[in-house]
């Protein structure tokens, strides 16, 4: 398997609070994703990078942030958490050219 | 906009028979990607196959093969002598690829489960 974390694995969390979730890869690949994956929508991404500092909006960005500071890790944000927001969020990697590796997915839970 | 329609919620399947999920996409874009992704209950996303736009010749991966009309936009998967294991989501995904990274459009999926 690629080696990529996510974490955590779950998290439940309360309307209003922020909510910072890690990816972190071993694989040194040049891209990253976030998706959410929702019953009867399949994953839709939310944010991708394409290098440090290098990010760019998916189709399902607004309420969420990301930042890559090193090559390794990217993080998303929910500044301030919403119900809507409770899903399955997976993480995922590629090298230039090369297929996505995914992530084991976060479940997050927004009461 | 790119768009990936699975039009089968669910399916079932007997053990060591035949099944076959359907994809259909929509794409003004000549060169593409399309991919099949299964989706077991531990979660894990797994790549089934992948297949380049511009090749002619259908993917294959041991039992699971796919039938690819550019044309008509189609994007089938076959699974032969299907296996209790087989029993998961699958999902079609669609990709331009840009600069080298594949930002993949999913499907709503369909829900596979082979029976004894």
């Amino acid at each position: 398997d690629a080696g990529i974390t996510q974490s955590p694995r779950h998290k439940v969390t309360e309307t209003g609070t922020p909510v910072t979730l890690r990816c972190h890869q071993t694989e040194n690949h040049r891209y990253m994703y976030w998706y959410r994956q929702d019953p009867g929508h399949g994953l839709r991404l939310i944010h991708y990078s394409y290098g440090v500092k290098d990010t760019d909006k998916g189709e399902v960005s607004d309420g969420y942030s990301v930042s890559r500071s090193k090559t390794e890790d990217f993080l998303l944000t929910l500044e301030s958490a919403t119900s809507s927001q409770t899903s399955v969020y997976f993480c995922a990697i590629s090298a230039v050219g090369e297929k996505l590796f995914f992530g084991s997915g976060t479940q997050l839970s927004v009461l | 906009a790119q768009t990936v329609t699975q039009s089968q919620p669910e399916m079932s399947v007997q053990e060591a028979e035949t099944v076959t999920l359907s994809c259909t996409y929509d794409t003004s874009e000549n060169n593409y990607y399309l991919f099949w992704y299964k989706q077991p209950p531990s979660r894990q996303m797994i790549l089934v196959i992948r297949q380049e736009a511009y090749k002619q010749q259908n993917a294959t991966e041991n039992r699971f093969s796919v039938n690819f009309q550019k044309a008509a936009k189609s994007f089938s998967l076959k699974i032969s002598d299907s296996q209790l294991g087989d029993t998961a989501m699958y999902f079609c995904a669609f990709a331009l690829t840009q600069g080298g990274s594949e930002k993949l459009v999913f499907g709503k999926g369909t829900k596979l489960t082979v029976n004894p």
